[in-house]
């Protein structure tokens, strides 16, 4: 049972323009997400996140946007550039546990 | 500043063998986890520890045996290798309190 939905395997954006990468979660007991990036051949990387008392974080091109009640949460990226090109996870925890619930994947190619 | 530091790299095994992923953290984290992603699946927890001494299974953990040796390692052994183990494996290590995992470059492991 995939508690964290990227419905996504790939996304293709021109440089320049907005990347919009979604999750789904199933798990109400969520209270904070996060998004990672991936490189080929590396280990994920923090890129954001936000708590479930917010509805928007921003940081620099970064953009995470919540939605509770649709269990939906997206990430922005404005403007893609090519150095965007990368795998990235979402993913989840409830409250006062440090485990992380990861979603299947999005791979974003910044097309130039 | 190393980070998570994982041993070895790569590695073919055959059906049956066994051996030891070991991993390093550097950064006096209290939690350590074992990730494996395959293709279309994501990153899915293998084992976790909240701490030295202590292990806990995550969502699948057949065929792994782990050992927290110290606050620093935390080591995955596979006691029979099965072509079904066959993929990347990622260490990761977090702080409660501090945004997001550190993770390893991870182990890319076929099982022939």
């Amino acid at each position: 049972d995939q508690q964290v939905k990227q419905n996504s395997p790939s996304l293709s954006v021109q440089e320049g323009r907005i990347s919009i990468l979604n999750c789904d979660y199933t798990n109400s007991m969520f209270d904070y997400f996060l998004w990672y990036k991936k490189y080929p051949a590396e280990g994920p990387t923090f890129l954001i996140s936000i708590s479930s008392i917010k509805d928007k974080n921003e940081d620099g091109r970064f953009t995470v946007f919540l939605n509770k009640s649709a269990k939906h949460l997206s990430l922005h990226i404005v403007p893609s550039q090519p150095g965007d090109s990368a795998v990235y996870f979402c993913a989840a925890r409830d409250f006062g546990n440090e485990k992380l619930t990861f979603g299947t994947g999005t791979r974003l190619t910044i097309i130039p | 500043n190393a980070g998570v530091t994982q041993t070895p790299k790569f590695q073919v095994l055959k059906t049956g063998q066994s051996m030891t992923l070991q991993c390093a953290q550097d950064m006096n984290h209290n939690s350590m986890y074992w990730y494996r992603q395959d293709p279309g699946m994501g990153l899915r927890l293998i084992y976790y520890s909240a701490s030295e001494g202590t292990t806990d299974k995550g969502e699948v953990p057949n065929g792994y045996n782990v050992s927290r040796l110290n606050k620093r390692e935390f080591s995955l052994r596979l006691e029979s290798a099965a072509p079904s183990q066959t993929s990347v494996y990622f260490c990761a290590s977090s702080e409660l309190g501090v945004d997001g995992y550190t993770f390893g470059s991870g182990t890319r492991l076929t099982v022939v």
